[in-house]
């Protein structure tokens, strides 16, 4: 099955400073891989997600980028707040179309601090 | 407001008791989640449900059990045979279960053993 590897599992910036986490990921049939960002004492929310026929997608300060060819994909944070600070989770699942289940599978989660 | 609802926040199991969680949507997804996480690996799968009287196993269903006889609902009961339940539980739905869809997580449960 799907293996995803999540680096670092801590990050700690400075308000301001560019933050950035990476997600490797096992089988090459994955084809979409969303960012979770958990809050302390709620549940994850989606914050962006890609699929594998796009290379990079931005939202704001926060972008995805896609290496299908290495088989990883990273978050990059900019001008961090001090309300970026939460557990971030990437995840992969690969659809096969019509109403195929495929599981999601997350990343061990990095927690990200951004000193004011 | 829209959302997933989870209860008790806080649960404790004494051993060899079994506890069931709550979840309930107000969403009218078809398809609804459990997820165990523990401190350093991430959410992992325990059993879903993609339709109304139908569910299936996830990663670590051992010693979990779940029912699915409502839409809206889909409590999961935690056995005495799961041997170590301490853990953060979090439910989640999702429109129709594609593995691409937006996942919308409760706020969670915390289950300690006494």
């Amino acid at each position: 099955g799907e293996n995803v590897e999540q680096h670092p599992s801590t990050l700690s910036v400075q308000e301001g400073d560019s933050a950035v986490i990476k997600c490797t990921y096992s089988d090459s049939a994955s084809n979409y891989f969303p960012w979770y960002k958990q809050e302390l004492g709620k549940g994850p929310q989606l914050i962006i997600d890609i699929r594998s026929n796009v290379g990079e997608k931005k939202d704001q300060r926060i972008a995805v980028t896609l290496n299908k060819t290495a088989k990883h994909f990273s978050l990059h944070i900019t001008e961090t707040q001090p309300e970026d600070s939460a557990v971030y989770f990437c995840a992969a699942s690969k659809y096969a179309g019509g109403t195929s289940y495929g599981k999601l599978t997350f990343g061990q989660g990095t927690i990200l601090t951004v000193h004011p | 407001d829209g959302g997933i609802t989870q209860s008790p926040k806080y649960l404790f199991r004494k051993e060899g008791q079994n506890v069931t969680l709550s979840c309930e949507q107000n969403l009218n997804h078809d398809a609804m989640y459990w997820y165990r996480q523990d401190p350093g690996q991430g959410l992992r799968l325990i059993y879903y449900s993609q339709i109304v009287n139908d569910f299936q196993k996830g990663d670590i269903a051992e010693g979990y059990s779940v029912s699915r006889e409502k839409k809206e609902s889909f409590p999961l009961t935690v056995t005495s045979a799961q041997k170590n339940p301490t853990a953060f539980y979090l439910c989640a739905s999702s429109r129709q279960g594609r593995p691409n869809e937006k996942l919308f997580f409760g706020s969670g449960t915390q289950l300690s053993v006494l």
